[in-house]
């Protein structure tokens, strides 16, 4: 079955430093790939999307590149604030069984 | 426009006891799925309703049901409370489409006692 695996947290990181949290994937077909985040006591927000390979998605800095050859869609930020302290969660969707599948998620804390 | 609301936002229960949870989705939203968020299992899919059937369900106990009305709002139901079934639990909907992405509602916290 589909399976999402992603770095093992918590990350910590000062302010200004560069942010990558690897996600690798396991499914048939050809999957859209998302990145969530989920800040103290919300739900989840969308943060980027990618629907095809080559494909890169991006919001509020971050970026991730859906990458088929390598089953992989790592979330990349060049310079992190505060406020992106959160958890994020990778996850997929093969479009055939109406679910997502996540990974365990990663906190990542910034400190000022 | 008015995201996915759930009620209520907390809800603390006995074991034994029963409890239903509310799912309203976003306007022209038809799909609606339930996940299950733990520290120890993370976010577990529970079912997916679209035109209120169910087209694919979790690997939960039976314990666990949902259906769908005709306005696309959903319910979930868990009979018989186990403290195991402490968590958070969170509405998504979607546009029924390949691709797009699902919104959340803010969760209920649900605690058996």
């Amino acid at each position: 079955g589909d399976s999402v695996t992603q770095m093992e947290g918590p990350v910590t990181l000062s302010e200004e430093a560069f942010l990558t949290i690897n996600c690798t994937y396991t499914a048939t077909g050809y999957p859209s790939l998302f990145w969530y985040v989920q800040y103290p006591g919300e739900g989840l927000q969308l943060l980027l999307k990618a629907t095809k390979a080559d494909d890169k998605g991006s919001n509020k800095g971050f970026e991730a590149t859906y990458r088929k050859e390598t089953t992989s869609f790592h979330l990349e930020k060049g310079s992190v604030q505060v406020s992106d302290s959160a958890v994020y969660f990778c996850a997929l969707s093969d479009g055939s069984n109406y679910k997502l599948t996540f990974g365990k998620g990663t906190l990542l804390t910034v400190n000022p | 426009k008015a995201g996915v609301t759930q009620t209520p936002r907390y809800l603390i229960k006995t074991r034994g006891q029963q409890v239903t949870l509310s799912c309203s989705p976003i306007s022209g939203h038809r799909s609606v799925s339930w996940y299950q968020q733990t520290p120890g299992q993370g976010l577990q899919f529970l079912f997916e309703y679209f035109s209120e059937t169910q087209r694919n369900k979790g690997n939960f106990p039976g314990r666990f049901s949902g259906r769908q009305f005709s306005n696309s709002r959903s319910e979930m139901n868990v009979s018989t409370l186990e403290l195991g079934d402490s968590a958070l639990y969170l509405c998504a909907s979607s546009l029924d489409r390949q691709g797009t992405e699902a919104f959340f509602g803010q969760g209920t916290r649900l605690t058996v006692v």
